[in-house]
């Protein structure tokens, strides 16, 4: 049963526009979420992340949101750019356990 | 540092064929992970080591597969004997002592079983 779901295999938005890929979580003890982009044939590379004690956390375009309550996070890019073409995955970690848990990615194509 | 290094890139290898994929860790590095990645299932934990010692091998899918890390600038991962249904991306990740840092990836190796 996957912990970390992504409902959306794929999201197409304009250039310009704001993206946002979501993420829902079954595991509430779950308490440091991670965001990570892939290229094709390039290995997962670190995005952003934000800890269970915060609801948001900016770093430059990229913003990830956590709603504890609903189990749930969503990565905002705004404004989104043609770089910003990848798969991206939404992870999950428990403090203690120090595996991270991976959703099955979505693949955000951003139109020109 | 290069970073997380894997070999080989690409391996293609005939069904029934035993196949060893290698990982080189980020220096100072003490946990070291194993993902595949397949369309059906996205990114799945294999097994993970910390200061070399297997700490969690429960995403290892069958008994052929197997994972060493005999120091901590090496680790492999063995399929023995290999399927067609192996066949997926396979990843190698490394992450520093203190918890809840990001892990980081190596390029990863393709495997094709035919």
């Amino acid at each position: 049963d996957q912990q970390v779901k992504q409902n959306s295999p794929s999201l197409s938005v304009q250039e310009g526009r704001i993206s946002i890929l979501n993420c829902d979580y079954t595991n509430s003890m779950f308490d440091y979420f991670l965001w990570y982009k892939k290229y094709p044939a390039e290995g997962p590379t670190f995005l952003i992340s934000i800890s269970s004690i915060k609801d948001k956390n900016e770093d430059g375009r990229f913003t990830v949101f956590l709603n504890k309550s609903a189990k749930h996070l969503s990565l905002h890019i705004v404004p989104s750019q043609p770089g910003d073409s990848a798969v991206y995955f939404c992870a999950a970690s428990v403090v203690g356990d120090d595996k991270i848990i991976f959703g099955k990615g979505t693949r955000l194509h951003i139109l020109p | 540092d290069a970073g997380v290094i894997q070999s080989p890139r690409h391996e293609v290898t005939e069904m029934g064929q035993e196949v060893t994929l290698r990982c080189k860790p980020i220096s100072g590095h003490d946990y070291l992970f194993w993902y595949r990645q397949t369309m059906m299932r996205g990114l799945e934990l294999l097994i993970y080591f910390n200061n070399n010692v297997p700490i969690d091998d429960s995403g290892m899918p069958e008994d052929r597969f197997s994972a060493k890390m005999p120091n901590a600038s090496f680790s492999t991962l063995k399929i023995q004997p290999s399927e067609p249904r192996d066949s997926a991306v396979y990843f190698c990740a490394s992450s520093l002592t203190q918890l809840n840092t990001e892990a980081f990836f190596g390029q990863g190796t393709r495997l094709t079983v035919v």
